[in-house]
């Protein structure tokens, strides 16, 4: 099976602007969750779809946000941009809800904001 | 609520030594507990997982972990180092119920470095 997929993996944009990024999971998984990765904050949970439902919010301000396709593919948004923004956005799928499902990690886009 | 601790930041050790990784957690409900490993400029691979089956759990590449109920641990250990295994490794929890269902909270990271 094809893994995770993120595009774009690289991405420059200036403060002020809004950001789409994007997330294929793993064939036959619903659930995608994203993730925000920072050398000073470390990993941060944004959010969880599952059947094209937020299931689960992590705390982050609402010019965060995020869809599931009907597909599974999943869009995360960042409106006007802060230069705080800069990270590493990794999206996970997994097979089900329960929590001993493991997530498995696409290999992320760098979103430098400048 | 739900916390991970990695005890140490930085681990160094000699190719072929033992590899010893601390992780403290807590959780208020059974948790499902998770090792990944992050090369650099990449996404988070899985190495273990622990859900409640059999406190030891094996993973690849070697790695193993022991759940410690009493002692909310879940360390990670290798008896041998290969240079391969520098890399950032993280703790995970994960609470079987709540509100924060779901939700994945890692520990902060340990760098391990190998030397020749």
């Amino acid at each position: 099976k094809a893994g995770v997929t993120q595009t774009p993996r690289y991405l420059i944009k200036t403060r002020g602007q809004q950001v789409t990024l994007s997330c294929s999971p793993i064939s036959g998984h619903r659930s995608v969750s994203w993730y925000q990765q920072t050398p000073g904050q470390g990993l941060q949970f944004l959010f969880e779809y599952f059947s094209e439902t937020q299931r689960n919010k992590g705390n982050f301000p609402g010019r965060f946000s995020g869809r599931q396709f009907s597909n599974s593919r999943s869009e995360m948004n960042v409106s006007t941009l802060e230069l705080g923004d800069s990270a590493l956005y990794l999206c996970a799928s997994r097979g089900g809800l329960v929590s001993s499902y493991e997530q498995y990690f696409g290999p992320g886009t760098r979103l430098t904001v400048t | 609520a739900q916390s991970v601790t990695q005890l140490d930041s930085h681990v160094s050790v000699s190719e072929g030594t033992p590899v010893l990784l601390r992780c403290n957690y807590s959780s208020s409900y059974s948790p499902s507990l998770f090792w990944y490993v992050q090369h650099p400029n990449k996404g988070l691979q899985l190495l273990l997982k622990y859900t409640s089956a059999a406190t030891l759990v094996k993973g690849i590449n070697g790695f193993e972990a022991e759940f410690k109920k009493s002692e909310t641990s879940f360390h990670l250990t290798k008896p041998s180092a290969h240079m391969s295994d520098a890399a950032e490794y993280f703790c995970v929890v994960s609470p079987a119920g709540g509100t924060s269902y779901g939700k994945l909270t890692f520990g902060q990271g340990t760098i391990l470095t190998v030397h020749p």
